[in-house]
């Protein structure tokens, strides 16, 4: 499985919204439990990733409800949805739907 | 609290051989599913290989298959990584990660620099 993220990067204004996309190569919708075996991580410079989604939507516990997740099967979206300073940061979408991980490019978000 | 502590980089000429250890501590590693994944400096986080919980399965990416081997004690809960045959573009910071489904929790990571 292939994960292609777009954009590569993004600058937006404090506050304002920001968009990130993940297309999946096949399917990470598993139909017996309809559940999509994707997640969103945050890294910052220096910092090891932090996980911010799973299932496609579920927020992990301790993320400001300003990160969302949506999509299902082959495309996903997460949104910042008023950006803050403190979230400039590289995000990455992974699937866990094969037990061969994979993870998208990443997509570098900073202020306008 | 969960704790993921990796060792054994260092520099090595190509061709070379590394061994990285990862000590878990804080969670009962041996219900745990590890996988090891690289992150080169300035790139992106690339999964390198898995090992079931009870170690009786193990995967591979194509770009380390028959040079790296992945392997776990759980009596000492420990994690391992053989990079045998190291190549330039090996270089990276290599995390250890457990998880039950996604990523859970990461180590701090080990830089392994393969270089002349």
């Amino acid at each position: 499985i292939v994960l292609t993220q777009s954009p590569d990067s993004l600058a937006v204004s404090l506050g304002e919204r920001a968009t990130i996309n993940c297309k999946s190569s096949q399917s990470v919708l598993y139909s017996s439990n309809n559940k999509n075996y994707l997640a969103w991580y945050q890294q910052k410079p220096g910092q090891t990733p932090r996980l911010l989604m799973y299932w496609a939507s579920t927020r992990e516990s301790g993320v400001p409800d300003r990160f969302s997740g949506s999509g299902s099967a082959t495309d996903f979206t997460l949104t910042i949805s008023s950006l803050q300073a403190e979230d400039v940061a590289v995000y990455y979408c992974q699937q866990y739907y094969d037990s061969t991980w994979a993870f998208g490019q990443g997509t570098k978000v900073e202020i306008k | 609290e969960v704790h993921l502590v990796e060792s054994g980089g260092g520099v090595v000429q190509p061709g070379g051989s590394l061994r990285l250890s990862c000590a878990a501590s804080g969670f009962t590693f041996s219900n745990y599913w590890m996988h090891w994944v690289r992150q080169a400096p300035g790139k992106g986080l690339v999964w390198v290989s898995r090992i079931k919980s009870d170690g009786s399965s193990t995967s591979y990416a194509d770009f380390v298959k028959g040079r790296f081997t992945i392997s776990r004690d759980n009596a000492k809960n420990t994690l391992y990584l053989q990079m045998n045959s190291l190549r330039g573009e090996d270089t990276a910071v290599y995390y250890c990660v457990s998880a039950s489904y996604h990523a859970d929790y990461w180590g701090q990571g080990t830089l392994v620099t393969v270089s002349s």
